[in-house]
């Protein structure tokens, strides 16, 4: 059975910084595209960022760029999101994913881990 | 950038009812549109990808059709584990939502 597993959520103030993981598990966690996926409350669905099997080829959505970084370490199976700069509006639930590269969409679902950026 | 514009934002019926759902892209997409199922704090759940191909385990009430820019999902006889708020994506993008309440 496939696992994501999102930690590293919490209050933090405008400007802060906060580091996202992701453990994933029930699958070869180094042959999938894998992604950030956010829903700021009572709003819809959008793509953060996401990252490529070996970690060569990254994507951010443009309100994200130069302020978030995703990484991922195959070894561990684990999966990251840093946030910097963060502002009110990324406040959101933050999903971990995985990709099927194929048909472009996303086959699992972590549960979710709360972000609120606020003073 | 792909724009995917959901109708309706909401809708209200009743159990039984076959209930259709329309997605469209702002360009041709083939047929690279995912359905998703998401309940009120739960993470969203992949339904139909490939536009029309079910997803292991998904009930065989739940049909996806379309291919270039319009899309429907459509549910054919609505179960009360069935309301929740359905979304549509290809590439990057999401659609708005389409929230589906019981009547």
């Amino acid at each position: 059975e496939v696992q994501l597993v999102e930690s590293g959520g919490g209050l933090v103030q405008p400007g802060g910084s906060l580091r996202l993981s992701c453990a994933a598990s029930g699958f070869t966690f180094s042959r999938y595209w894998m992604s950030w996926v956010r829903q700021a409350p009572g709003k819809g669905l959008e793509w953060v960022a996401n990252i490529k099997q070996d970690g060569t080829d990254k994507y951010y959505v443009d309100s994200v760029k130069g302020r978030f970084t995703i990484s991922r370490d195959n070894a561990k199976k684990s999966l990251y999101l840093q946030m910097n700069s963060l502002r009110a509006e990324d406040t959101a639930v933050y999903y971990c994913a995985r990709d099927d590269y194929a048909s472009g969409s996303v086959w699992d679902w972590g549960q979710g881990t709360l972000v609120t950026v606020s003073s | 950038d792909i724009q995917l514009t959901q109708s309706p934002s909401f809708l209200s019926a009743s159990v039984g009812d076959r209930v259709t759902i329309t997605c469209r892209a702002s360009q041709d997409i083939s047929r690279y549109l995912a359905w998703y199922q998401q309940k009120p704090g739960k993470a969203p759940k992949l339904l139909i990808y490939g536009a029309s191909t079910l997803q292991s385990g998904v009930p065989s009430r739940f049909d996806g059709s379309g291919s270039g820019t319009e899309f429907t999902l459509t549910i054919s006889s609505l179960q009360p584990e069935d309301f929740a708020t359905y979304h549509c994506q290809a590439g990057w993008t999401f659609g708005q939502g389409t929230k589906v309440e019981i009547k």
